[in-house]
């Protein structure tokens, strides 16, 4: 069972450059999420999908989009690569439906994409 | 202010001590406490889960949560070298992880 995979594992891009970060979970998950992890920030939601063909922004969504491919894949798009954007981006998944416990507030992490804009 | 302070350490103890980490929030919404681990160059996993207030313990791991201070706290017993990680605590007010906030992360080091 694999989980939450990401690809690439690592990227170098030039300022301006374009690229795009994959995202694949393999529990049937509904909900899935990017989050970017900064030194001394901890981590934050860039954008999320509820559910399949779904998306909304979360607290740093600027400068990326995404897309729910289907139920198994989030895709994560930086147009124009800027400095401001090197940092380390985490894919997550969280079960479908609500508990009484609230245990589709749990998130399943990748293991991180790192990602330096030169 | 953050929502979520979390000391980030470095923390050094030696093998075997009893470890105590901490967490303050402001949000008296929240009511879905999360202790996540991770390892250098690794995704964050989750190690702890806790509904509203009281202790959940799970082996040399508890957890606790305060929500009348807003303190919540993981303690590790007979602590190891592979309990050395960073460990972030997250918390929400309502369902869903959406709307999970995150503390800084307190980097743990266990010397044998």
């Amino acid at each position: 069972n694999a989980g939450v995979t990401q690809t690439p594992k690592f990227q170098v891009l030039k300022t301006g450059q374009s690229m795009t970060l994959q995202c694949a979970q393999d529990m049937n998950h509904n909900s899935m999420y990017w989050y970017r992890q900064d030194p001394g920030m901890g981590l934050r939601l860039i954008y999320y999908s509820a559910s399949e063909g779904t998306t909304d922004k979360g607290e740093v969504p600027n400068g990326y989009n995404v897309s729910r491919l289907n139920k198994r894949e989030f895709s994560l798009r930086l147009e124009s690569a800027a400095p401001s954007q090197t940092s380390v981006y985490f894919c997550a998944s969280s079960e479908i439906s609500a508990t009484r416990s609230g245990r589709n507030t749990e998130a399943f992490f990748g293991q991180g994409t790192r990602l330096t804009v030169v | 202010q953050k929502e979520v302070e979390q000391d980030p350490g470095p923390l050094s103890v030696p093998e075997g001590a009893i470890v105590s980490l901490n967490c303050t929030y402001s949000n008296s919404a929240f009511q879905y406490f999360m202790w996540y681990r991770q390892y250098s160059r690794k995704g964050p996993e989750l190690l702890m889960y806790t509904y509203s207030s009281g202790n959940k313990e799970d082996g040399r791991f508890t957890a606790q949560v305060d929500k009348s201070s807003k303190y919540i706290s993981l303690f590790i017993r007979d602590s190891q070298p592979s309990d050395s990680a960073t460990y972030l605590c997250a918390m929400s007010a309502i369902q869903g992880a959406q709307k999970l906030v995150f503390g800084q992360g307190t980097r743990l080091t266990i010397n044998p």
